[in-house]
C-alpha cells in the first residue's frame, strides 16, 4: 500500500494567492482528517470527514480555509486568498473505521506564503 | 484549551538512558492512548497504544505507563539510541468521538551519542 499521498510537498506563494492542497487517504479508510503543525500551536486538527461527509471544521482558523471530499479517494484544502501567517505544514491523515484504529499520517504539505 | 497536556516540551538524554514523558488529560472519556513518533520532515507516525483496561504495554524498549485514577499516561524509552531522536506526541481519544484524536504539544527529546 502506498500509503496516504499528499501534493504538493512544498509550496510557496505570495499573499492573496489561492492554495489547493491535495490528498489521497488509504484504500478503505473510512475517516479523513486535515491538521496544521506549527512551532506555536503545535498539531492542530482543522477538519475531518466520515465518509466524505465533514463531521467537524470547527478547527478550521476561518472562512478562507474550506475543505472538500467529493469522493472515498481524494480531498483538498483550500486558502484564499493565503496570508503570511498561514505558512505551515499541513498534513493528512487517514484510519479506518473502529475504536482502536490508528491514523495514517501522510509526509505533509509545507506552505510558505510570502 | 488543550484536553491533554504533555511535559516536557524537550529532552536531552544520553545513549543508553532512559527518556520519560509524560501526559494528562481530563476527559474521562478517552479510551484509547496512542503515541505517535516525527522524524524531521516527516509526518508523525504511530509507535505504540493502550486502552483504560490495562496499567502497562511494552513494545520493544518503548513503554506506556498508564495511571486511570490519576488520568496520567507515560512513555518511557528505555536503552535510548540516537536513531530515538525525534519528537514525541501523546493522544487521546474516545469511542464516541468519530475518531477524532486529541494530541498533546509534542516533546522533543534527542539522545547525544
Amino acid at each position: 500500500d502506498a500509503g496516504v499521498i499528499q501534493s504538493p510537498r512544498h509550496e510557496v506563494t505570495e499573499m492573496g494567492q489561492e492554495v489547493t492542497l491535495r490528498c489521497k487517504p488509504i484504500s478503505g479508510h473510512d475517516y479523513l482528517f486535515w491538521y496544521r503543525q506549527t512551532m506555536m500551536r503545535g498539531l492542530e486538527l482543522l477538519i475531518y470527514f466520515n465518509n466524505n461527509v465533514p463531521i467537524d471544521d470547527s478547527g478550521m482558523p476561518e472562512d478562507r480555509f474550506s475543505a472538500k471530499m467529493p469522493n472515498a479517494s481524494f480531498s483538498t484544502l483550500k486558502i484564499q486568498p493565503s496570508e503570511p501567517r498561514d505558512s505551515a505544514v499541513y498534513f493528512c491523515a487517514s484510519r479506518p473505521s473502529g475504536t482502536y484504529n490508528e491514523q495514517f499520517f501522510g509526509p505533509g504539505t509545507r506552505l510558505t506564503v510570502l | 484549551q488543550q484536553q491533554v497536556k504533555q511535559s516536557p516540551q524537550s529532552l536531552i538524554v544520553q545513549k543508553g538512558g532512559i527518556s520519560i514523558i509524560n501526559c494528562a488529560y481530563e476527559n474521562t472519556a478517552f479510551d484509547y492512548f496512542p503515541w505517535y513518533q516525527q522524524f524531521p520532515g516527516k509526518g508523525p507516525a504511530l509507535l505504540i497504544a493502550i486502552r483504560p483496561d490495562v496499567s502497562e504495554k511494552k513494545e520493544g524498549r518503548f513503554t506506556i505507563s498508564f495511571n486511570k485514577s490519576a488520568k496520567q499516561f507515560s512513555l518511557h524509552i528505555m536503552d535510548s539510541q540516537p536513531g530515538d531522536s525525534a519528537t514525541y506526541f501523546c493522544a487521546a481519544s474516545a469511542t464516541d468521538s468519530w475518531g477524532k484524536f486529541q494530541f498533546g504539544a509534542g516533546t522533543q527529546v534527542v539522545v547525544t551519542p
